[in-house]
């Protein structure tokens, strides 16, 4: 069974350009969350997809999109690209909504230059 | 907002040893989950907690929710080379959404 893949792995972008991150779920999964790790704030949720649907958000600016598509593949993206934007963001899978384990892609390490 | 305090910050352990670290919060959790992270790699799911009081093992590994639902320890027994890495703890908070709340990460060494 495939685990969350999650494209690019690694990504270089110049401040000012935007970013487009994709996720595919564990199939069967409905859920996807996305997460920000950095060094110094560690893991920090983003949002969270189910059924096509934003269900939560957290305290992020609006240059900080998602989307989730019938297939449950979500992606996110990042406009107007800042320094600080770099991290390891990572995108996890569950069955269900709450209650249940996600599972995390390698994530993607985006790093703005 | 909901915090989760997990300690210790690092850990640094002889081959053989156990290890325990643990996670604490103000507020309650339904459901605590255990993940290991391999440096440049996504955490990866160990355990997961879904009663108040339940202790589950996997291998080496045991963990416990805590009866008040505001703490959870993870503990690993004859610790090998190959545990290294940062374990975190995770909260999915009580408003049943699937935020998790994560700990700042307990980074274990083992030396040979």
């Amino acid at each position: 069974k495939a685990g969350v893949t999650q494209t690019p792995r690694y990504l270089i972008k110049t401040r000012g350009q935007q970013v487009t991150l994709s996720c595919s779920p564990i199939s069967g999964h409905r859920s996807v969350s996305w997460y920000q790790q950095t060094p110094g704030q560690g893991l920090q949720f983003l949002f969270e997809y189910f059924s096509e649907t934003q269900r939560n958000k957290g305290n992020f600016p609006g240059r900080f999109s998602g989307r989730q598509f019938s297939n449950s593949r979500s992606e996110m993206n990042v406009s107007t690209l800042e320094l600080g934007d770099s991290a390891l963001y990572l995108c996890a899978s569950s069955r269900y909504l709450a209650g249940t384990e996600a599972f995390f892609g390698q994530g993607t390490r985006l790093t703005v230059v | 907002g909901q915090q989760l305090n997990q300690s210790p910050q690092s850990m640094f352990i002889q081959e053989g040893e156990d290890v325990s670290m643990n996670c604490t919060s103000s507020s309650i959790f339904n459901t605590w989950l255990w993940y290991k992270q391999d440096p440049g790699e996504g955490p990866v799911l160990l355990i997961a907690l879904y009663k108040a009081g339940e202790l589950t093992s996997n291998g080496r590994l045991t963990a416990q929710f805590g009866i008040t639902r505001k703490d959870s320890f993870l503990n690993i027994s004859a610790s090998i080379p190959s545990d290294v890495g940062i374990y975190f703890c995770a909260g999915l908070d009580s408003s049943n959404t699937g935020k998790l709340i994560f700990g700042q990460g307990t980074t274990l060494q083992v030396k040979p």
